[in-house]
């Protein structure tokens, strides 16, 4: 399975935006970009996902690098209520293992009043 | 919908006991998982299930068992329990990747804290 870096931590002020990274050098042009996050003692969520092109929802944003070998989670205006670790995973839905998503360490992101 | 229920949400095993987490869904996801997450870490598979009668092994199945006989259970046996299985348990259901307009997102429990001792 193609692999992804993120940082352990990032650090953010309330109702600033946030830019969360994650590296995937060797992503497969069938792997699609996930974002998930983790409030404390919750389960995760799914925050957002896409392939190529930049997404938007009502969470969230993602930027996708051209040559997509990196993404940015993009949080307009954190909010206390953000502080969670934030995965980045890569799922390729035409492999035998479409179904195991692989949630590594993520970010862990703290939000400062 | 209630979503995705585990029971139960906290449990203390002797060593050597054996127990069932239970996990149901009610949103007609045919793929259903079970995950741990040992404190500090990320989640790791134990087993799937991609539709009633059909289940497999995850990254971490060892001194697990599961079943799936219906769309909407998917319980989680410990055999045998040791303190290395001391963990949070996170059942979660999804449909098919990609199905029309619908992301394959995953849905989760809020978890079972299960501790051997």
């Amino acid at each position: 399975d193609a692999k992804t870096t993120q940082p352990n931590s990032m650090e953010s002020n309330e109702e600033e935006p946030v830019h969360l990274p994650c590296n995937h050098s060797t992503i497969s042009g069938t792997d699609y970009i996930h974002w998930y996050r983790q409030l404390p003692s919750q389960g995760p969520e799914y925050v957002i996902h896409g392939l190529t092109s930049n997404v938007n929802n009502r969470m969230a944003s993602l930027a996708i690098a051209e040559d997509r070998k990196s993404s940015t989670l993009i949080l307009h205006r954190a909010t206390l209520r953000d502080a969670a670790v934030y995965y980045c995973i890569l799922r390729d839905v035409n492999g035998a293992g479409s179904y195991q998503l692989t949630f590594g360490k993520g970010t862990k992101l703290s939000v400062i009043p | 919908n209630a979503g995705v229920t585990q029971t139960p949400k906290f449990r203390i095993l002797k060593i050597g006991q054996s127990m069932t987490l239970q996990c149901t869904q009610d949103m007609n996801h045919n793929y259903m998982y079970w995950y741990r997450q040992d404190p500090g870490m990320g989640l790791k598979l134990i087993y799937y299930s991609v539709g009633a009668g059909i289940t497999d092994k995850g990254e971490v199945p060892n001194g697990y068992n599961v079943s799936r006989s219906t769309t909407e259970d998917f319980p989680l046996r410990l055999e045998l329990a040791a303190p290395s299985q001391t963990s949070v348990y996170f059942c979660a259901s999804s449909y098919s990747i990609e199905r029309g307009t619908n992301t394959g997102e995953l849905f989760f429990g809020e978890g079972s804290r299960l501790t051997v001792l």
